[in-house]
């Protein structure tokens, strides 16, 4: 069955760019949609965006002009970047496979934005 | 945005009990609309989608309903593992948007 793997830095600084990668295993990237949703206290459920195994992506407009969502399919992961971040950034990053909806997610990764 | 309202935002029950939780959209969004049971620590896990289809390995005992506006999980009899938060998601429009969550705790 699939599953997926978050993985990257668990503590960004204000004004850098978070990154992190999903590494899918037990299936192929390609034929699917995939993507990053995020939980914190604050915001709840939010979802960030989707790729497509094509390469096409749609995000979230109010992160638009800061995320980028790519794909590796030599390495069956993808991958995603959300730069500028702030403390409103700090939360339990999830990646999933789905364009609209996710079934199944990876356990999460916190990232916090710290100085 | 389309806004996610679910009610109660958390409830106490027993095992056994039938258990019905309340999402409520800002606009009309079809049958569009999904439900996530998540446990302590771990991520969301789909339940229901379309509003009314049983996601695969999901027990029987979990069924959903509604349409428009106004949709239900309902569970029909509360077991020790069902304690956990409940999340609706519509996916009408973009961007997809979640309810507040629902908290299903031990009476």
């Amino acid at each position: 069955q699939v599953q997926l793997q978050e993985s990257g830095p668990g503590l960004v600084k204000p004004s850098e760019t978070l990154s992190l990668t999903c590494t899918v295993s037990g299936g192929s990237i390609s034929g699917h949609y995939w993507s990053w949703i995020r939980q914190s206290p604050g915001k709840g459920l939010e979802w960030i965006g989707y790729i497509h195994y094509s390469g096409n992506t749609n995000y979230n407009p109010s992160l638009k002009s800061r995320v980028t969502i790519s794909l590796d399919t030599s390495k069956n992961q993808f991958s995603l970047k959300l730069s500028s971040v702030t403390a409103a950034d700090t939360a339990l990053y999830y990646c999933a496979r789905g364009q609209w909806f996710g079934a199944p997610w990876g356990q999460g990764t916190l990232v916090t934005v710290s100085s | 945005d389309i806004q996610m309202t679910q009610s109660p935002s958390s409830l106490s029950a027993s095992v056994g009990d039938r258990v019905t939780i309340t999402c409520r959209a800002s606009q009309s969004i079809s049958t569009y609309l999904n439900w996530y049971q998540q446990k302590p620590g771990k991520a969301p896990n789909l339940l229901i989608f379309t509003a009314s289809s049983l996601q695969s390995g999901v027990p029987s005992r979990f069924s959903g309903s509604g349409s428009g506006t106004d949709f239900t999980l309902t569970i029909s009899s509360l077991q020790p593992e069902d304690f956990a938060a409940y999340y609706c998601q519509q996916t009408y429009s973009a961007p997809p948007t979640f309810g507040q969550g629902t908290k299903v705790e031990i009476k």
